[in-house]
């Protein structure tokens, strides 16, 4: 259990309006991550970070964006929420980069109608 | 061509069964292998990590990479009800190049195991 918390675990909110979603970890891990998972598509890199105000894109970072000013929380925020961010969100972390050894979340299921 | 293709299946088999999971890619740069196990409504926790080509086994998984074919597998031996979950495939760069921090990830392979 790498102690990481996702928060909301499901939210429903309308499109036009921001949302932001918050990983928490308590295991002081350097890396954290965000995935999405959808159908049809499998994981797919939003944002990283690799340390304090240390943050970088990943592969569909366009309509998100992130900040982490302290070790233990890494938010997403979708500035201003469309139908086609509804998916499922998942937080993650590791200790070295790049390896691959990545602990997960529950997720965050969101829905924008 | 997608750079990591995995079968979603479904696939569904008889408990005691040997079930085999598999990957192509397409990027000889990869080093890192992984399968990750995800549960119904849960995060994907990893499985087996592999480095390079080989074999890797823990208890009755078996992991093996074929570097020079760009192909990896995941055997299940005698598979057992709680084995039903969604399998995915992982694979990484490593530590040096662009790509040092992204994990590519398959489609992921969804299997029942029936009593």
């Amino acid at each position: 259990d790498a102690g990481i918390t996702q928060s909301p675990r499901h939210k429903v909110t309308e499109t036009g309006t921001p949302v932001t979603l918050r990983c928490h970890q308590t295991e002081n891990h350097r890396y954290m991550y965000w995935y999405r998972q959808d159908p049809g598509h499998g994981l797919r890199l939003i944002h990283y970070s690799y340390g304090v105000k240390d943050t970088d894109k990943g592969e569909v970072s366009d309509g998100y964006s992130v900040s982490r000013s302290k070790t233990e929380d890494f938010l997403l925020t979708l500035e201003s929420a469309t139908s086609s961010q509804t998916s499922v969100y998942f937080c993650a972390v590791s200790r070295a980069r790049g390896a691959g050894e990545l602990f997960f979340g529950e997720g965050s299921r969101l829905t924008v109608l | 061509q997608k750079e990591v293709e995995q079968d979603p299946g479904p696939l569904s088999v008889p408990e005691g069964a040997i079930v085999s999971l598999n990957c192509t890619y397409s990027n000889s740069a990869f080093q890192y292998f992984m399968w990750y196990r995800q549960y119904s409504r849960k995060g994907p926790e990893l499985l087996m990590y592999t480095y390079s080509s080989g074999n890797k086994e823990d208890g009755r998984f078996t992991a093996q990479v074929d570097k020079s074919s760009k192909y990896i597998s995941l055997f299940i031996r005698d598979s057992q009800p709680s084995d039903s979950a969604t399998y995915l495939c992982a694979m990484s760069e490593g530590n040096s190049g662009a790509g040092s921090y992204q994990l590519t990830f398959g489609k992921g392979t969804k299997l029942s195991v029936i009593p």
